[in-house]
């Protein structure tokens, strides 16, 4: 268990819909990144923050965005979906914007139909 | 921007060693990281290397090269539960820690 936990596991919603994916940083941790899995795909860097501010952004599409509370949770939220965004979304977490070791979560598998 | 290549798949026989090499493209370079994921499994961090040279890690090493944008992973007395992808990551300018497609390593009796 690395301590980083994701809601839901699993994700079902229709084409044109939002969702939002949540995620709880290890104790600690002030940094959280967001990345995207297709299928047979590498990890896709999404988003990231470190105590509440944006620090990094990477090909996010303009439908999807992030926010990290003041409780240092953070959220992404997917609109207008289409087909192509059914993937496991992984959030991670790190002490320090610069540490070296990121622990990830289970994942949210998302399937839009 | 950054990029990062390393080979799509990699098979070897239990018992074996094998080698994952990665080279890499960054604007600003803080290290180069490897992670393990089993098949639809959280990704583990693996080892870090921050400056040139081999780190070792139990049946892991890992190796740099920031003259070359070169590293890889060593896995030794491989064992049928190392079949798994195998990403490398490199976190550059900016703290985004951004990997490359990932190996697919199969381990075969």
């Amino acid at each position: 268990d690395s301590g980083v936990t994701q809601t839901p596991k699993h994700l079902i919603t229709a084409t044109g819909q939002r969702v939002t994916l949540r995620c709880s940083p290890r104790s600690g941790d002030l940094s959280v990144y967001w990345y995207q899995q297709s299928l047979d795909q590498g990890l896709q860097f999404l988003i990231q923050y470190y105590n509440g501010e944006e620090r990094a952004k990477g090909n996010i599409l303009e439908r999807f965005s992030a926010q990290q509370f003041p409780d240092l949770h953070s959220e992404l939220n997917l609109s207008s979906l289409e087909l192509g965004d059914s993937a496991l979304y992984f959030c991670a977490s790190s002490g320090q914007t610069g540490n070296t070791e990121a622990f990830f979560g289970q994942g949210t598998r998302l399937t839009v139909v | 921007g950054q990029s990062l290549e390393q080979p799509s798949e990699v098979t070897a026989v239990e018992g074996a060693i094998v080698q994952i090499n990665c080279t890499y493209q960054t604007s600003g370079f803080y290290g180069l990281s490897w992670y393990q994921q089993h098949d639809g499994g959280a990704p583990t961090f693996l080892s870090y290397n921050g400056l040139d040279g081999l780190e070792e890690t139990g049946r892991f090493s890992s190796f740099l090269s920031r003259s070359d944008s070169y590293g890889y992973l060593l896995l030794q007395e491989l064992q049928m539960k190392d079949s798994a992808s195998y990403f490398c990551a490199v976190r550059g300018s900016g703290y985004a820690l951004n990997f490359g497609k990932g190996t697919s390593l199969l381990v075969t009796p």
